[in-house]
């Protein structure tokens, strides 16, 4: 089955800066990578997704790329304030069937006034 | 808010007892997961179902697991005979077609005494 590994666990970076997850995949059958941002108690959240024809995605700070070829997948913000704190996680999926991610383990993304 | 609810939002029993969970999808969503979250973890696919039919279950889903979905509208999850290993918080999320976005509530945080 698929396997996803997320990196960092965790992230600390000052308001204004940039932060950058990278997750890596085993089947080389995923073709859609969603990431959601995780709030403290609340529900995981869609922030961007990517599909496999597409190696970058933009919407205002947030950016994803994707590199099919070394499977592997980034999430870039930009401009970081306080309110992005939050555990994001990537998942894997094949579109079309029965479409079931498999997530990776979350990186909680702290950013400091 | 016409999104994903579940309900209740926190359930604490003693171990053996049975508990059982509701969700209930966005309206016009034909498929219906859901998955289990441990702390430090991503969510973990359970189960899901497209309209009425349980399509795909996983191996996380031991005989003590049930779920329903009767009307291909809202969906039960119950455990029997409850272990401290399902103290968890249990997520739904619905989606429209295949490979569309899914779309997660709020969760049932499950602990067992």
């Amino acid at each position: 089955g698929e396997n996803v590994e997320q990196h960092p666990s965790t992230l600390s970076v000052q308001e204004g800066d940039s932060a950058v997850i990278k997750c890596t995949y085993s089947d080389s059958a995923s073709n859609y990578f969603p990431w959601y941002k995780q709030e403290l108690g609340k529900r995981p959240q869609l922030i961007i997704d990517i599909r496999s024809n597409v190696g970058e995605k933009k919407d205002q700070r947030i950016a994803v790329t994707l590199n099919k070829t070394a499977k592997h997948f980034s999430l870039h913000i930009t401009e970081t304030q306080p309110e992005d704190s939050a555990v994001y996680f990537c998942a894997a999926s094949i579109r079309g069937g029965s479409y079931i991610p498999t997530f990776g383990r979350g990186t909680s993304l702290i950013v400091h006034p | 808010d016409t999104g994903v609810s579940q309900d209740p939002r926190h359930k604490i029993t003693k171990r053996g007892q049975n508990v059982t969970f509701r969700c209930d999808p966005i309206s016009e969503h034909n498929r219906l997961y859901w998955y289990r979250q441990t702390l430090g973890q991503g969510p973990e696919f359970l189960t899901y179902f497209q309209n009425e039919a349980q399509l795909e279950k996983s191996r996380l889903l031991s005989d003590r697991f049930s779920a329903e979905r009767p009307k291909g509208s809202f969906s039960t999850l119950e455990i029997q005979r409850t272990e401290q290993g399902d103290s968890a918080m249990y997520l739904c999320a619905s989606s429209l077609g295949e490979g569309g976005p899914q779309h997660f509530g709020d969760g049932t945080r499950l602990s067992i005494l």
